[in-house]
C-alpha cells in the first residue's frame, strides 16, 4: 500500500481565496483524521471521521473550515476564505478502528501558505 | 482532559551517546501511548506504541520506551544515537490505538559529530 496520500504537498494562495486539501486514506481503514501543525500550537486535531461520518469536529477552528468524506477512499478539507493565520502544515491520518493493536498512519502533509 | 508534556524543546546529543526524551501525560483512564518521529518536510512515522502488557516496549530504529504509571511518564530512549536520528520527536496519548490522539509540542533532537 502506498500509505496515506495527501495533495498538494505545497500550496501558496492569496488571502481570501478558497483552498482545498485532499487526502486518500489507506485502503481498508475506516477512520480518518485531519490535524494541523503550527509552531505555536503544535499538532492539533481538527476533525475525525469514522466510516465516512464526522464524529468529532470540535477542533475545527471556525466556519471557514469544512471537511467532507464522500466515500471511504477520499476526504477533503476546505478553507474559505483563507487567511494568513491558516498557514500551517495540514496532516491527514487514517487507522483501522476495531483492529487490535493498530495505530494511525500519517500522510506527508500539505504545507499551506496564505499570503 | 488529556494532555501531553514534553519538557524539552531542544536536545543536543553527541553521536554515539545515549538519549532519553521525556514525556509526561495526563489521562483519566488507561492510556494508549505513542512516540512518533518527524523528519524535516516529512510526515509522522510511528516509532513505538504502548497498549498494555510489558511496560518496556521496543520500537523501530533501536528505540525503546518505558511506561511508568506511577510517574505518568513514557520516556523514549536509545543507547547510541546516530546522526540520522536528528529529527523532531512527538509523544502522543489516546483512548485507543485507532482513535484521536493528543500530541505533545515535540522535542527537536540535534546530533553533534
Amino acid at each position: 500500500d502506498a500509505g496515506v496520500i495527501q495533495s498538494p504537498r505545497h500550496e501558496v494562495t492569496e488571502m481570501g481565496q478558497e483552498v482545498t486539501l485532499r487526502c486518500k486514506p489507506i485502503s481498508g481503514h475506516n477512520s480518518l483524521f485531519w490535524y494541523r501543525q503550527t509552531m505555536m500550537r503544535g499538532l492539533e486535531l481538527l476533525i475525525y471521521f469514522n466510516n465516512n461520518v464526522p464524529i468529532d469536529d470540535s477542533g475545527m477552528p471556525e466556519d471557514r473550515f469544512s471537511a467532507k468524506m464522500p466515500n471511504a477512499s477520499f476526504s477533503t478539507l476546505k478553507i474559505q476564505p483563507s487567511e494568513p493565520r491558516d498557514s500551517a502544515v495540514y496532516f491527514c491520518a487514517s487507522s483501522a478502528q476495531g483492529a487490535l493493536n493498530t495505530e494511525a498512519f500519517f500522510g506527508q502533509g500539505t504545507r499551506l501558505t496564505v499570503v | 482532559a488529556q494532555s501531553v508534556t514534553q519538557p524539552d524543546i531542544h536536545i543536543t546529543v553527541s553521536e554515539g551517546a545515549s538519549l532519553e526524551l521525556r514525556c509526561n501525560y495526563s489521562y483519566g483512564a488507561t492510556p494508549y501511548l505513542f512516540w512518533y518521529v518527524q523528519s524535516p518536510g516529512q510526515g509522522l512515522q510511528l516509532l513505538l506504541k504502548y497498549f498494555s502488557g510489558d511496560t518496556l516496549v521496543q520500537g523501530i530504529k533501536g528505540f525503546e520506551a518505558e511506561f511508568k504509571r506511577s510517574q505518568s511518564s513514557f520516556n523514549l530512549r536509545k543507547p547510541s544515537v546516530h546522526w540520522s536520528d536528528a529529527a523532531e520527536y512527538f509523544c502522543a496519548v489516546g483512548p485507543s490505538g485507532y482513535s484521536t490522539l493528543t500530541f505533545g509540542k515535540g522535542t527537536m533532537l540535534l546530533v553533534s559529530p
